[in-house]
């Protein structure tokens, strides 16, 4: 499974636009990226997933260069509720989807 | 439509004996996950069930055990409970068998062992 590298933490205000850098230089043909958003004591949800260039949901976007070798996940227009750790996770489908979580991004969102 | 259900939402229990979690998949998911986070801890993938079997497990010693039912829940069964065993245990579903990393999860089970 490629490693990521994300940063421990970020600090941000309401109604800035977020962008998280994960770097995966290991990223295989078959990886898939996907973000994923951890409340304290809560399950973590799905936030987003992509292969190649951008994709985007009523949620986020994610950026993918052409190598592959990082990937950028953009909140646009924080708020408080956004406060969160934030989770990359790179790994190969078909079969068989185990998540592989790092330490995360711990954004703190202030008024 | 009804998410991920776990139950209980707490159990506390004492070295040796055993645990019993439950889960309930979000309806038309066949895949249901466990996986364990202890404090400060990431989260470490458990077991794997896919329409009644066993795909996966993660390296945990053979006291964690589980099982699928027909109707796609699932209970996860800790014997002779250790002190670092406490920790939030997760359940996830998805479809199953889909090339997606889009997982649900349940609200937890806050497992406590003196």
């Amino acid at each position: 499974l490629a490693k990521t590298t994300q940063p421990i933490s970020m600090d941000s205000y309401e109604g800035q636009e977020v962008n998280i850098t994960c770097s995966h230089n290991n990223i295989a043909t078959n990886d898939y990226i996907t973000w994923y958003q951890q409340f304290p004591s809560q399950g973590p949800r799905f936030i987003i997933q992509g292969y190649k260039t951008k994709v985007t949901n009523e949620v986020a976007s994610l950026f993918i260069p052409a190598d592959r070798k990082s990937s950028t996940l953009s909140l646009p227009r924080v708020s408080l509720s956004d406060t969160a750790v934030y989770y990359c996770l790179v790994a190969p489908t078909g079969g068989f989807q185990k998540l592989v979580f790092g330490t995360g991004t711990r954004l703190l969102v202030s008024p | 439509e009804a998410g991920v259900t776990q139950s209980p939402t707490h159990l506390i229990k004492t070295r040796g004996q055993q645990a019993t979690l439950r889960c309930s998949p979000i309806s038309g998911h066949t895949s249901v996950y466990w996986y364990q986070q202890a404090l400060g801890l990431g989260l470490q993938f458990l077991l794997w069930y896919d329409e009644g079997e066993e795909r996966n497990r993660g390296n945990f010693p053979p006291r964690f055990s589980g099982r699928q039912f027909p109707n796609y829940s699932s209970e996860l069964n800790v014997n002779a409970l250790e002190l670092e065993d406490s920790a939030l245990y997760l359940c996830a579903s998805s479809f199953g068998r889909e090339n997606t990393y889009e997982q649900y999860f349940g609200p937890g089970t806050r497992l406590t062992v003196t």
